[in-house]
């Protein structure tokens, strides 16, 4: 198994352009969520999915939309980016024993920079 | 308000240096509190859960332990490889757009330098 993967790995974008990072789990995992991680500040949710073809607002959904359209992957969007923006994105799942209290599994990161 | 703190943000240590890290929360109906480790530029690994006051987990030089108000993770004679950052989660009651759930709420971390 791969576990949750996420591409790309590196990413930079001007101010104003779009882009989608892609997660990936082959766990057969229920939940997925997107995070945030910014120096000082922790992790932060941004948005999360309990199952195929559900999303939910987290903590940060602004500036960001995300899909949900097969179990195994769930996309985040950047649909203008910002340079506030700028930060480490992680991808994780959990299975369907809880959303939100249940052991989640991360991937290894998308590293984004808007100039 | 509910939340979830570690201390220290940093600590250095020498090899075989024995020391503790701290995660307090306050919340009430703990429904499990969440360690893991991530080592620069990867993503956070899973180390334990712990559901309940006076439960204690180990792998290798790690023990996780839990009180009402704090868990800690001691890490007995620690070598250069554990040097990482040590994250605590707890899920928190959040209600962000209306309908409310319980989210993994994270602490800032404590980075681990163990030094040879």
């Amino acid at each position: 198994n791969a576990g949750v993967t996420q591409t790309p790995k590196f990413r930079v974008l001007k101010t104003g352009q779009s882009m989608t990072l892609l997660c990936a789990q082959d766990m057969n995992h229920e939940y997925m969520y997107w995070y945030r991680q910014d120096p000082g500040m922790g992790l932060r949710l941004i948005h999360y999915s309990v199952g195929e073809g559900t999303t939910a607002k987290g903590e940060v959904p602004d500036g960001y939309n995300v899909s949900r359209l097969k179990k195994q992957n769930f996309l985040l969007g950047l649909e203008s980016a910002a340079p506030s923006q700028t930060s480490v994105y992680f991808c994780a799942s959990n299975p369907s024993g809880g959303y939100g209290t249940d052991t989640q599994y991360f991937g290894p990161g998308t590293r984004l920079t808007v100039l | 308000e509910d939340q979830v703190t570690q201390s220290p943000e940093a600590l250095r240590l020498q090899e075989g240096e024995s020391s503790s890290l701290n995660c307090s929360y306050t919340v009430s109906g703990l429904r499990g509190l969440f360690w893991y480790r991530q080592d620069p530029g990867k993503g956070p690994e899973f180390l334990f859960t712990l559901y309940s006051a006076g439960e204690e987990k180990e792998k290798e030089r790690l023990k996780a332990t839990l009180t009402k108000k704090e868990s800690f993770l001691h890490i007995t004679a620690p070598k250069p490889e554990d040097s990482a950052t040590y994250l605590c989660a707890v899920p928190l009651y959040r209600g962000y757009s209306g309908a409310g759930s319980y989210q993994l709420t994270f602490g800032k971390g404590t980075k681990l330098s163990v030094i040879p």
